[in-house]
């Protein structure tokens, strides 16, 4: 059982190219999220999928885009990356069932942008 | 606006003591509070949680408590063990508003646990 997998863990991106994080999980949830890490600010929310083909923006969403692209996929495009875009991103997903909201998440992708 | 703040970066503690993490909310409506440690290199792990009709909730060496008039909950480790040593989040949802399993969470609090 590996829970969230995301790919690729370690991504070095020059400003303006564009790349896609991918995340898998194979515990059947129906909610996906993804949140960046930041030294001193915790993990903050940037979008998520309370349910199959629906996404939704979180706190910080600008310079992204996802894809839910069924149940087990959730994916997080940069366009166009920006320096200020460098950070450890996680993706999480959760079964929300009785109220509980909690997620379990991916090992992170540590992304740097020059 | 930080909604939910972990005030103290850093904790030390001995081993075999007792360690308490302290997490602090602005936010009236959360009413489900997280607990998750984190290796480096590694995602965060989910510890324990409490529901807002609570104000213990006890796994082990592990007890959160929750006081709700203060908006202020704490993680305590008793006894604390070196592989304790760890990033630890508190994390709060509002499950009331559609239950979206969305967290908000604190800056993290360093613990060190000394041999």
């Amino acid at each position: 059982n590996a829970g969230v997998t995301q790919t690729p863990k370690f991504q070095v991106l020059k400003t303006g190219q564009s790349m896609t994080l991918q995340c898998a999980q194979d515990m059947n949830h129906n909610s996906m999220y993804w949140y960046r890490q930041d030294p001193g600010m915790g993990l903050r929310l940037i979008y998520y999928s309370a349910s199959e083909g629906t996404t939704d923006k979180g706190e910080v969403p600008n310079g992204y885009n996802v894809s839910r692209l069924n149940k087990r996929e959730f994916s997080l495009r940069l366009e166009s990356a920006a320096p200020s875009q460098t950070s450890v991103y996680f993706c999480a997903s959760s079964s929300l069932t009785g109220g509980n909201t909690e997620a379990f998440f991916g090992q992170g992708t540590r992304l740097t942008v020059v | 606006d930080q909604q939910v703040k972990q005030n103290s970066p850093s904790l030390s503690v001995q081993e075999g003591r007792i360690s308490i993490l302290n997490c602090d909310y602005t936010n009236s409506m959360f009413d489900y509070f997280l607990w998750y440690k984190k290796y480096p290199a590694e995602g965060p792990t989910f510890l324990i949680s409490i529901s807002s009709i609570k104000d213990k909730n006890e796994d082990g060496r592990f007890t959160v408590f929750l006081n709700k008039s203060a908006k202020h909950l704490s993680l305590h480790i008793v006894p604390s063990q070196p592989g304790d040593s760890a990033v630890y989040f508190c994390a709060a949802s509002d499950a009331g508003s559609g239950n979206t399993g969305k967290l908000i969470f604190g800056q993290g609090t360093t613990l060190q646990v000394k041999p």
